[in-house]
């Protein structure tokens, strides 16, 4: 059974303070893993698609990046915006898979 | 372009009511899907689609029907309410099992 297991579940960060967001996976065989935001009360925007090991992505502060075993979103100098909760989730290979398994998320917070 | 469109927003059903959720979307995708999201659980699958008139269950189907006459709707049907179903609904599409999915907005039920 696909697994995503994400780490913190929150995180408090302030203004400006880089880190990091965890999202181990087990699948069996990856076709794609993919990083959405989630503000409160609307649905998860798609932010990043990575599908192999090594790849990376950026887009303004956040960066994606891939191994065989987790991934990894750099926030670089966060501002109070960027306040939202983080959603990974991992396709698998395979004939009868259809959809996208999703991790708990990582509850982020910027304080000014 | 609308993307995905749910309705109704907010919906307050009686024990033993039933009801509707309605899910357009307006690109053409043929997988559809419907997931619920309970605070602290993630994001569980109910029921999925990979095209007009073929539709299977998730992790999470009782209580739920579905159906799938057309490429753009994907209604989610509650029949004999019970307080269990009190959560946040979200449908979502995407055009093949390499692209991640579009969100809509949520629909959030309460049950009493």
């Amino acid at each position: 059974e696909d697994q995503v297991t994400q780490s913190p579940e929150a995180l408090r960060l302030q203004e400006g303070e880089s880190s990091s967001l965890n999202c181990s996976y087990t699948v069996s065989g990856l076709r794609g893993l993919f990083w959405y935001r989630q503000d409160p009360g609307k649905g998860p925007e798609f932010l990043f698609t990575l599908y192999s090991a090594g790849e990376e992505k950026e887009k303004e502060r956040l960066k994606a990046t891939l191994t065989k075993k987790e991934s990894f979103l750099h926030i670089t100098a966060p501002k109070p915006e960027d306040s939202a909760t983080y959603l990974c989730a991992v396709q698998a290979r395979g004939g009868s898979n259809y959809k996208l398994t999703f991790g708990k998320g990582t509850l982020l917070t910027v304080n000014p | 372009n609308a993307g995905v469109t749910q309705t109704p927003k907010f919906r307050i059903l009686k024990i033993g009511q039933s009801m509707t959720l309605q899910c357009t979307q307006d690109m053409n995708h043929n997988y559809m899907y419907w997931y619920r999201q309970d605070p602290g659980m993630g994001l569980k699958l109910i029921y999925y689609s990979v095209g007009a008139g073929i539709t299977d269950k998730g992790e999470v189907p009782n209580g739920y029907n579905v159906s799938r006459s057309t490429t753009e709707d994907f209604p989610l049907r509650l029949e004999l309410a019970a307080p269990s179903q009190t959560s946040v609904y979200f449908c979502a599409s995407r055009p093949d099992l390499i692209y991640g999915y579009t969100f809509g907005s949520g629909t959030r039920l309460t049950v009493v």
